[in-house]
């Protein structure tokens, strides 16, 4: 069965400080991609960054980056710099590599931000 | 480009009733599914089209249905509404292989 798993409901964090988010997933695939969703108020899932399984070097897109362990099947999301806007509901996602259309979602970790 | 949207935005309905969602994918896209979300279940995979055919099924009761046209839209449909089917139902559609985009939702409320 596919997993996912985040350990934090809740996170707050100082504007322009640093904070990360857990996530850890269960999987008996090779090829598969995670990714890091969005939602704020507007309900609009948002993508944040995708990994690739097969890929070792950790993906970053500009104050969003991922320490991704393959290994311990963790993928944890930093955010630097942290804004008001970064306010939001964020899920942790995965999704089987070459027949799977389906998302398998973490419950969600709500992150406050700090003025 | 118009994002994915999804009609209406807000729906009571009672108990018993049966109701019809809409998703209209980005333009060019053929791949549509749909994902229930409450507070106590999350995220749940519903279905998913491709051209106009049901590709992948969640785990749900056959009162939850789907369709898809030729020009990629879909419809939701739930027949004998329960409570427990309040939620809020997103659809999203994808082109390649990572991009998908979610609509905003459609929150269903049954009384």
């Amino acid at each position: 069965a596919q997993t996912v798993t985040q350990s934090q409901p809740e996170m707050s964090v100082q504007e322009a400080e640093t904070v990360t988010l857990s996530c850890t997933y269960d999987t008996s695939e090779s090829d598969y991609y995670l990714f890091w969703y969005k939602q704020p108020p507007s309900r609009q899932m948002i993508l944040v960054i995708r990994q690739e399984a097969y890929k070792q070097q950790n993906a970053t897109e500009n104050r969003f980056s991922v320490n991704f362990q393959k290994a311990a099947k963790s993928f944890s999301l930093k955010i630097s710099d942290s804004q008001l806007g970064d306010a939001a509901m964020y899920f942790c996602a995965y999704r089987i590599g070459n027949t799977g259309n389906q998302f398998y979602f973490g419950t969600g970790t709500s992150l406050t931000v700090i003025p | 480009k118009a994002g994915v949207t999804q009609t209406p935005r807000y729906l009571i309905k009672t108990r018993g009733q049966q109701v019809t969602l809409s998703c209209s994918p980005i333009s060019g896209h053929r791949s549509v599914s749909w994902y229930q979300q409450t507070p106590g279940q999350g995220l749940q995979f519903l279905f998913e089209y491709f051209s106009e055919t049901q590709r992948n099924k969640g785990n749900f009761p056959g009162r939850f249905s789907g369709r898809q046209f030729s020009n990629s839209r879909s419809e939701m449909n739930v027949s004998t509404l329960e409570l427990g089917d309040s939620a809020l139902y997103l659809c999203a559609s994808r082109w390649g292989e990572y991009g998908y985009t979610f609509g905003s939702g459609t929150r269903l409320t049954v009384v």
